[in-house]
């Protein structure tokens, strides 16, 4: 069963550095997310992006964030200088319609 | 906003029934998931309702909705110690296609 792939596991940065989190989603799905969970609190919405743009972000996708689905397969995020409380496990989810998410193993960001 | 409960730990007997229980705020909730996560694993979408229904079953799997009091359970038939996991229970509402809103989540425990 195709699932969504998520790279690196674990990802451990210095604050102020530049971060890109990779997912690819299942092949013949057209929606994509990005999910985040701090220790200890709920799962929170990111973005939602599809036909290669966004189409809709929440409070905390601020400027420091960005997605970009550079070629037919993968879905990245970036986030271009990181602070201490981006610490968080990042979800990405894909979706053949909107009204089905199938989400990734994530990746751990660890800022120091 | 959608805003999701759920309570925070649930143990139960090997061979017995769970239920787990969710409240939502947003009465225009379309869709209501449960997702299971496993330990060091990703969220996996165990089964969705939409608001039409009040029932839907799926093998050991029985999830209620009582759109009235905003209420929905998921109730796992013959529990086994492979349902030990985090269950979250999340919704969609009508404004906001694609954005998933998750509960704390409910951790359940099963004891031989």
């Amino acid at each position: 069963e195709p699932e969504v792939t998520q790279t690196p596991s674990h990802q451990v940065t210095q604050m102020g550095q530049e971060v890109i989190l990779r997912c690819v989603p299942i092949s013949n799905h057209l929606y994509f997310y990005w999910y985040r969970q701090i220790l200890g609190q709920k799962v929170e919405f990111l973005v939602s992006f599809y036909n290669n743009e966004i189409s809709e972000k929440s409070e905390i996708f601020d400027d420091q964030f960005s997605v970009e689905r550079p070629d037919g397969s993968n879905f990245t995020l970036k986030i271009r200088s990181t602070k201490l409380e981006d610490s968080a496990m990042y979800f990405c989810a894909s979706g053949r319609k909107t009204d089905t998410q199938y989400f990734g193993p994530g990746t751990r960001l660890t800022v120091l | 906003g959608e805003d999701v409960e759920q309570s925070l730990f649930l143990s139960v007997r090997e061979g017995d029934s769970s239920v787990i229980n969710c409240t939502y705020t947003d009465s225009s909730s379309t869709y209501l998931y449960w997702y299971k996560q496993e330990p060091g694993a990703g969220l996996q979408l165990l089964t969705y309702i939409f608001s039409n229904m009040d029932m839907k079953q799926d093998q050991r799997l029985t999830v209620l909705l009582n759109k009235k009091d905003k209420h929905l359970s998921l109730r796992i038939a013959d529990t086994q110690t492979g349902d030990s996991a985090i269950y979250f229970c999340a919704g969609m509402t009508t404004d906001s296609w694609g954005k998933l809103q998750f509960g704390a989540g409910t951790q359940v425990v099963v004891t031989p």
